[in-house]
């Protein structure tokens, strides 16, 4: 069956760090998401891919990279750890029809 | 760029009682519409959604919603809830017809219900 998968699935790291969230899709969709999850604030769009090669800034961006090499993966890269970062992290995907959103496990980070 | 608001953050109920989640959106034009549901250490799962057609939509576990264009609202409702209907629900929001395929998410609703 298809499915998107994170890894890992808790990450904890200390401020400064670079550290990448992987995000893997096997249901062939052109777009993928990253969203973080805090409480009293949903969900948060980080960044966005709508195809290779593509990648958008979302709401909450600052401090985070994206990049598109392929249709599977788009992995998310927080180039310096703060720990405003420290949230769960979810990557989605879906189908260009838009219907629904496909979510991963999500990813538990914690930036100490 | 769309926007979607959840009255309620958190709501409790007993078990039979009947529920409605509000939820408001801002976008002027044509809008697919989702409620999302979060069981306890879970991910998100779809609900239900509306892209056109029949306004009243029914979702899976006996959740149901209306789209009513004229107040921009998108309400849940679910004529009796039970314990396992303990869960967070979001609202979100895409404008594909924009070429927006992300989904905006309310800030979501804590439903807990009681035995």
């Amino acid at each position: 069956d298809a499915e998107i998968t994170q890894s890992p699935r808790h990450k904890i790291t200390e401020t400064g760090r670079q550290v990448t969230l992987a995000c893997h899709q096997t249901w062939n969709h052109n777009n993928m998401f990253w969203y973080r999850q805090d409480l009293g604030h949903g969900l948060r769009l980080i960044h966005y891919s709508y195809g290779v090669q593509d990648t958008n800034k979302g709401e909450v961006s600052d401090g985070y990279s994206v990049s598109r090499s392929n249709t599977e993966d788009l992995p998310l890269t927080l180039e310096s750890a703060a720990s405003s970062q420290t949230s769960v992290y979810f990557c989605a995907s879906s189908g260009d029809r838009s219907e629904k959103l496909f979510f991963g496990s999500g990813t538990q980070l914690s930036v100490l | 760029a769309q926007s979607v608001s959840q009255h309620n953050h958190h709501v409790i109920l007993s078990e039979a009682a009947s529920l409605e989640l509000g939820c408001n959106y801002s976008y002027g034009g044509t809008v697919n519409l989702f409620w999302y549901v979060q069981y306890p250490g879970q991910h998100l799962q779809l609900l239900l959604k509306y892209f056109s057609g029949d306004p009243l939509v029914k979702g899976i576990k006996g959740f149901e919603a209306e789209f009513i264009k004229s107040k921009f609202s998108f309400n849940l409702r679910k004529p009796s809830v039970q314990w396992s209907d303990t869960a967070e629900y979001f609202c979100a929001v895409n404008a594909p017809g924009a070429g927006s395929y992300q989904l905006t998410f309310g800030k979501g609703t804590k439903l807990s219900v009681i035995p």
